[in-house]
């Protein structure tokens, strides 16, 4: 079965702008999770869907935002950008939440905040 | 959350078995040993986990000390496309909604010809 699809791949924007990610989880996963991944801080929680519900949030400002379609398909937003906004931006699928068993990985959309 | 402890690097001739070692010595009854590795540029894979027995996949095996305060992953025929980093991180299965996965620095291993 196909897995987890982030779009898009790269992107580059300015300080100032917002960026609109998407993540298409595996067919039948209702959570997805997000995650900042960077040299200097590795792999970090964002938040979590579940059935279109946010119920798991990490410690980033309210620049941060996201949403989940009735599809399973997700969002995140991230508006007036900063530099240290560049990062490697990983959403994960799973069939039974980001707390429990195994989380599936998309490639990841590289952003970079110029 | 248990913290965990990996080497930062290690090397590997092709062909060899490759062993990375984990020390989780906090981790708690309810969680379990995950690993997962991560080639460059690309997200995380999983590749096996863990309670206290244990484990074999068609990817590798995963050897629980009896204290379960630590684990070995081992990769029986490393090959070159198995260079990527790689983390253990220890999670309750069950465990909820309040969970916030972290990945430490994990173990860059590279396999060598």
């Amino acid at each position: 079965k196909a897995g987890v699809t982030q779009t898009p791949r790269y992107l580059i924007k300015t300080r100032g702008q917002q960026v609109t990610l998407s993540c298409s989880p595996i067919s039948g996963h209702r959570s997805v999770s997000w995650y900042q991944q960077t040299p200097g801080q590795g792999l970090q929680f964002l938040f979590e869907y579940f059935s279109e519900t946010q119920r798991n949030k990490g410690n980033f400002p309210g620049r941060f935002s996201g949403r989940q379609f009735s599809n399973s398909r997700s969002e995140m937003n991230v508006s007036t950008l900063e530099l240290g906004d560049s990062a490697l931006y990983l959403c994960a699928s799973s069939l039974t939440g980001a707390g429990t068993g195994e989380l599936f990985f998309g490639e990841g959309s590289r952003l970079t905040v110029l | 959350d248990a913290k965990t402890t990996q080497p930062p690097s290690m090397d590997c001739a092709e062909g060899r078995a490759a062993n990375l070692p984990c020390n989780h010595s906090t981790i708690s009854g309810n969680e379990y040993v995950y690993w997962y590795r991560q080639i460059h540029s690309q997200g995380p894979q999983y590749i096996i986990h863990g309670l206290k027995n244990n484990e074999t996949n068609e990817m590798a095996s995963l050897i629980i000390t009896e204290d379960r305060k630590s684990s070995t992953l081992i990769l029986p025929h490393a090959t070159l496309r198995d260079t990527a980093v790689y983390y253990c991180i220890v999670r309750p299965l069950g465990g909820g909604s309040n969970y916030k996965l972290t990945f430490g620095k994990g173990t860059l291993l590279t396999v060598n010809p």
